[in-house]
């Protein structure tokens, strides 16, 4: 099947740094890729959706200026949270989308934490 | 707008019980309804998932058929096994809309 990966699975970041977050395709070409945040005993809630080659259409609520979401290639997308503070930890997750498929593929996450 | 409604967990079952994980949803139109279920250090993985009004979506040995006069989603499981613990989601997508997601139940399986 069809598999997404996330690198790093997990991250301790400073407060003030930025800290990249990646989401690959291994395996199929991702046309539309999304990104999530989950706090804990939460649900998933949609961030933004990016499609290649475009920009991202942002969630109402997502800063974009903090949140930046690039989909340079068919199996890459990025998230970088910029100037990450303590209330930006949380549990990041990608999905994509693609290979002709109607369904949604998703990471396993990344975990951020902001000291 | 678009919600759905989980059993809060832990659930914490003896193997071969019987599992009965509640889902109830609000939602304009006719969505298509999902389980998605996380294995520990994995993605979430789509289990089964109904279209329409008295489908009954399965996979595994899991079940769950779409409700409409209820607008529930239950998910069942005549007899859990320790490999089924993990965290399950329930969700629905509107046509054209993006997925909304319950807040997940964890199940723990004890042999």
């Amino acid at each position: 099947g069809a598999v997404v990966s996330q690198h790093p699975s997990w991250v301790i970041c400073k407060s003030g740094t930025s800290v990249k977050i990646e989401c690959r395709s291994l395996d199929f070409q991702a046309t539309t890729m999304f990104w999530y945040r989950q706090f804990p005993k939460q649900s998933l809630m949609l961030m933004a959706t990016s499609n290649e080659g475009s920009k991202a259409t942002y969630e109402q609520g997502v800063e974009k200026d903090k949140f930046l979401i690039n989909h340079a290639s068919l199996t890459l997308s990025t998230l970088t949270v910029t100037s990450a503070h303590p209330e930006d930890s949380s549990f990041y997750i990608c999905s994509a989308k693609g290979g002709g498929w109607n369904e949604q593929f998703f990471g396993p996450g990344t975990r951020l934490t902001v000291l | 707008g678009n919600s759905v409604t989980q059993m809060e967990g832990p659930v914490t079952l003896s193997e071969e019980a019987f599992l009965t994980i509640n889902c109830t949803y609000t939602a304009t139109g006719y969505p298509s309804l999902f389980w998605y279920v996380q294995y520990p250090g994995e993605g979430l993985q789509l289990l089964l998932k109904a279209t329409k009004a008295d489908d009954k979506g399965s996979n595994k040995g899991f079940e769950a058929t779409y409700r409409k006069e209820t607008t529930s989603f239950h998910l069942e499981k005549g007899s859990v096994q320790v490999s089924d613990s993990a965290v399950y989601f329930c969700a629905l997508r509107g046509y054209g809309q993006n997925f909304v997601f319950g807040p997940g139940t964890r199940l723990s399986v004890l042999p």
